[in-house]
């Protein structure tokens, strides 16, 4: 089945290290995107990536970078100078990123800092 | 800059009961309207996905309407069912950075 693998599920970190959240989607969609969602507030975009090798910050970039070398991969890194990382972050992809077809989205990764 | 409202932020109904939800933004300029379904703890899946050319869309119970010039969508949900509780949201696509902008969600909940 196609979709938008995300994992971990759960992670937790220390205070001062870096982690990685992994996004892998099979649908051959060219435009990804990570998203931030915390209580209460709407989702807030962290990065996005068009095409392969490309990609730019979003809103809340800063803390956080990514990196796009495969079209089926977007891995999202949470830096020690993220100061407020515990959080649900959520991966989705996109057919186009032009014309605006059907989002669709992982089952999230929650990020929780000890 | 794009903004997207959601209101009422929260919602309780009898099972059976028909309902709409709302969703409103500033700038009329845009591709297309989705609406999404949030469990707790779980991503977002998508319910409907409306073209800035098209007035509407359905699916089963579901029955997105759209209207560019005043800026609004309405989520209508016919014979609510308790598995229908979830968060709801909007996004809308402006083409511009390729971002879409989200509502911040109507939490429903649907009682026996």
């Amino acid at each position: 089945d196609g979709g938008i693998t995300q994992s971990p599920k759960y992670l937790f970190r220390k205070e001062g290290q870096n982690v990685t959240l992994s996004c892998e989607q099979n649908l051959n969609h060219d435009a990804m995107y990570w998203y931030r969602q915390d209580p209460g507030q709407g989702l807030r975009l962290i990065y996005y990536s068009q095409i392969v090798n490309d990609f730019q910050k979003g809103d809340i970039a800063e803390g956080y970078s990514v990196s796009r070398e495969k079209k089926e991969s977007f891995p999202l890194t949470v830096t020690s100078a993220q100061k407020n990382p515990t959080a649900f972050y959520l991966c989705a992809s996109i057919t186009s990123g032009r014309a605006g077809g059907e989002l669709f989205f992982g089952e999230g990764s929650r990020l929780t800092v000890l | 800059k794009q903004e997207v409202t959601q209101i009422p932020a929260a919602l309780s109904v009898p099972e059976g009961e028909n309902l709409v939800l709302n969703c409103s933004f500033t700038d009329s300029a845009i591709y297309n309207l989705q609406w999404f379904r949030q469990d707790p703890g779980k991503g977002l899946t998508s319910l409907l996905l409306i073209q800035s050319s098209q007035r509407e869309q359905t699916s089963g119970r579901l029955n997105a309407s759209l209207d560019k010039s005043s800026g609004r969508s309405t989520l209508y949900i016919a014979a609510s069912q308790p598995g229908d509780s979830a968060t709801y949201l909007c996004a809308v696509y402006t083409g511009t950075a390729s971002k879409l902008t989200f509502g911040t969600g109507t939490r429903l909940q649907v009682t026996l």
